[in-house]
């Protein structure tokens, strides 16, 4: 089975600090995805990328970026956080198009 | 632009009743489909997907769904409701590529 995996369950961050969130996956996918989930509001796409060292902005960028410098590894990067980022951030990936492979997902907190 | 729209933020159903989960869409071109389950504590797992050719698909877990172009529409069904499919549900939307866009979901509560 496909595995992909986020560095953390759960974080806890302050305000105005740089956040790393990272992601894994083990099945050489060539496309990966970072959502965001909000109670009410489902999942929003933050950035997608279709190759290494390539990325695309999705639906809600502001105040991230991401960075895939090997295929298998897909970071998103809160700059300076703000509590407004607290939420459940959800790595994916996928070869084409037949589906979506999900990790576990993280639950950022910024206090 | 493309939208999914839940129109159920909470449904509650006895177990072995049937159950109906409701999503329609805005897709300017011919749509791919998708149900997604998440269990507390778990990521996302596809359940079943429409891309083309027969309009009722079959998923996992006996789900099934249908397609209505004239209805934009991608109900989730399934005859027969197990105290273990309590969890929340997406309907997505998108095309080839999976640049999907979700809808808010549908907590789906069984009792016994």
């Amino acid at each position: 089975d496909v595995k992909v995996t986020q560095s953390s369950r759960y974080l806890v961050k302050r305000t105005g600090e740089k956040v790393f969130l990272e992601c894994v996956q083990d099945m050489d996918h060539e496309n990966m995805f970072w959502y965001r989930q909000d109670p009410g509001l489902g999942l929003r796409l933050i950035y997608f990328s279709y190759d290494v060292k390539m990325k695309e902005k999705g639906d809600i960028p502001e105040g991230y970026s991401v960075s895939r410098e090997k295929k298998e590894r897909f970071s998103l990067i809160l700059e300076s956080a703000s509590t407004n980022q607290t939420s459940m951030y959800l790595c994916a990936s996928s070869l084409g198009g037949e589906k979506l492979f999900f990790g576990s997902g993280t639950q950022l907190s910024v206090l | 632009a493309q939208s999914v729209t839940q129109p159920d933020i909470h449904i509650t159903v006895s177990e072995g009743a049937s159950l109906e989960l409701r999503c329609n869409y805005s897709y300017g071109a011919t749509p791919y489909l998708f149900w997604y389950v998440q269990s507390p504590g778990q990521g996302l797992q596809l359940l079943l997907k429409y891309f083309s050719g027969d309009t009722l698909v079959q998923g996992i877990k006996g789900f099934e769904a249908e397609f209505k172009r004239s209805q934009s529409s991608f109900n989730l069904r399934k005859p027969s409701v197990h105290w273990s499919d309590a969890a929340e549900y997406f309907c997505a939307v998108g095309a080839w590529g999976n640049k999907l866009v979700f809808g808010a979901g549908t907590i789906l509560r069984v009792k016994s």
